[in-house]
């Protein structure tokens, strides 16, 4: 159980263009997900909290125009990063956390995506 | 300022042997610990977790010590197995009012079980 996927898994993407990243929750109900961001050899870093229904929360930094998230269903969640320049090239990963079941405070986490802006 | 602190990169340990990988906060509004295991291009996944109520949490070989006034925690791994070669990531969080908020990580120590 816990299963979280992520779609697509890798993606190259010229500057200037939007790219959209999905998140699923598969086999359970999520009303929080969360959207993280790896640097290569950094820590994952938070970027926003998406709740089911309202506007995401975006982290001090996080510009909430060029990562846009929306979350309208209890099982999807989508990053869109509009308008990609080589410095967003980074490993996105989302987590989602179990309304039911997990505690509140645990996280399941999608397998990320890389994405790759030339 | 880095509220999650794992000064140790990697660590090399015998297979075997008891692996302690440890983590430092700063932060006193994190009421919640929690230990994921990573591989390269891959999502987290979790291990083990631990209230602040608490002082110690054990699964099976995974045993996580929670010492707050020295805002403190460690992971400890016994015994040590090759497929425990990962890299290993502390996080915290708090409660506000909404929810649980999102996940602080700390940069990840790289364990090798050497066999």
């Amino acid at each position: 159980g816990a299963v979280v996927s992520q779609h697509p898994s890798w993606v190259i993407c010229k500057s200037g263009t939007s790219v959209k990243i999905e998140c699923r929750s598969l086999d359970f109900q999520a009303t929080t997900m969360f959207w993280y961001r790896q640097f290569p050899k950094q820590s994952l870093m938070l970027m926003a909290t998406s709740n089911e229904g309202s506007k995401a929360t975006y982290e001090q930094g996080v510009e909430k125009d060029k990562f846009l998230i929306n979350h309208a269903s209890l099982t999807l969640s989508t990053l869109t990063v509009t308008s990609a320049h080589p410095e967003d090239s980074s490993f996105y990963i989302c987590s989602a956390r179990d309304r039911l079941w997990a505690s509140v405070y645990e996280q399941y986490f999608g397998p990320g995506t890389r994405l790759t802006v030339t | 300022d880095q509220q999650v602190k794992q000064n140790s990169p990697s660590l090399s340990v015998q297979e075997g042997r008891i692996s302690i990988l440890n983590c430092d906060y700063t932060n006193s509004m994190f009421d919640y610990f929690l230990w994921y295991k990573k591989y390269p291009a891959e999502g987290p996944t979790f291990l083990i977790s631990i209230s602040s109520i608490k002082d110690k949490n054990e699964d099976g070989r995974f045993t996580v010590f929670l010492n707050k006034s020295a805002k403190h925690l460690s992971l400890h791994i016994v015994p040590s197995q090759p497929g425990d070669s990962a890299v290993y990531f502390c996080a915290a969080s708090s409660y506000s009012g909404g929810g649980a908020d999102g996940l602080t990580f700390g940069k990840g120590t790289h364990l090798i079980i050497q066999p």
